[in-house]
């Protein structure tokens, strides 16, 4: 069956560094990617892994390991607007399936 | 970027309804779209995918009558919550696919707030 962990809220001060781990169970596994909402608006892309490895973009890096079915999602310099949830989720074909998401709340 | 609208943006009706959703992909095409549906604080739950010019693939549990949706075109995707209940009120999300990149990003809609009195 599918399956897929990420904590469900992660508390961290401006400033600081969080990473956001995610582990899935799924069939059909092209990659992982990485999605950002902030209340009441629509998710918007942050990364996508196909392979192993760490990927960087700016204050974001997102990392996967296919062989231990896991993945993480670090976020660098944390600012007030990084406070919204996270949503890890795995690409099989064109589909993705979210998980419960990690909400991050950034305290000054 | 690629960009996806949706309208309305929030609906109230009255129980027994129905109420249509439509979803475009603004300045590409879109071969597949996809509908979710989000309680407040929960996951994204897929309800179907919709591909141009075939029926749409619901996802178990998902009522085909209920949540009829149309693809007529490249650019547009429709649902509509028919005879619609207090528990149908909910945040309607659809997605659009986008093939430009490598990545098979999905390219969200700002959603649909349904509230069903």
């Amino acid at each position: 069956g599918q399956s897929l962990e990420q904590p469900s809220e992660v508390t961290a001060v401006e400033g600081a560094i969080v990473q956001i781990n995610c582990t899935y169970q799924t069939s059909g596994f092209y990659g992982l990617s990485w999605y950002q909402q902030h209340d009441g608006g629509a998710p918007t892309f942050l990364s996508y892994n196909a392979l192993d490895g760490l990927e960087e973009t700016g204050r974001f890096s997102s990392f996967l390991s296919r062989s231990d079915s896991y993945g993480y999602l670090l976020l660098q310099e944390l600012q007030m607007k990084d406070s919204a949830s996270y949503f890890c989720a795995p690409n099989a074909g064109n589909m993705l399936t979210f998980g419960g998401g990690t909400r991050l709340m950034v305290k000054p | 970027g690629a960009v996806v609208s949706q309208h309305p943006s929030r609906v109230i009706c009255k129980s027994g309804t129905s109420v249509k959703i439509e979803c475009r992909s603004l300045d590409f095409q879109a071969t597949t779209m996809f509908w979710y549906r989000q309680f407040p604080k929960k996951s994204l739950m897929l309800m179907a995918t919709s591909n141009e010019g075939s029926k749409a693939t619901y996802e178990q549990g998902v009522e085909k009558d209920k949540f009829l949706i149309n693809h007529a075109s490249l650019t547009l995707s429709t649902l509509t919550v028919t005879s619609a209940h207090p528990e149908d009120s909910s945040f309607y999300i659809c997605s659009a696919d986008s093939l430009a990149g490598a990545y098979n990003e999905q390219f969200f809609g700002p959603g649909t707030r349904l509230t069903v009195l």
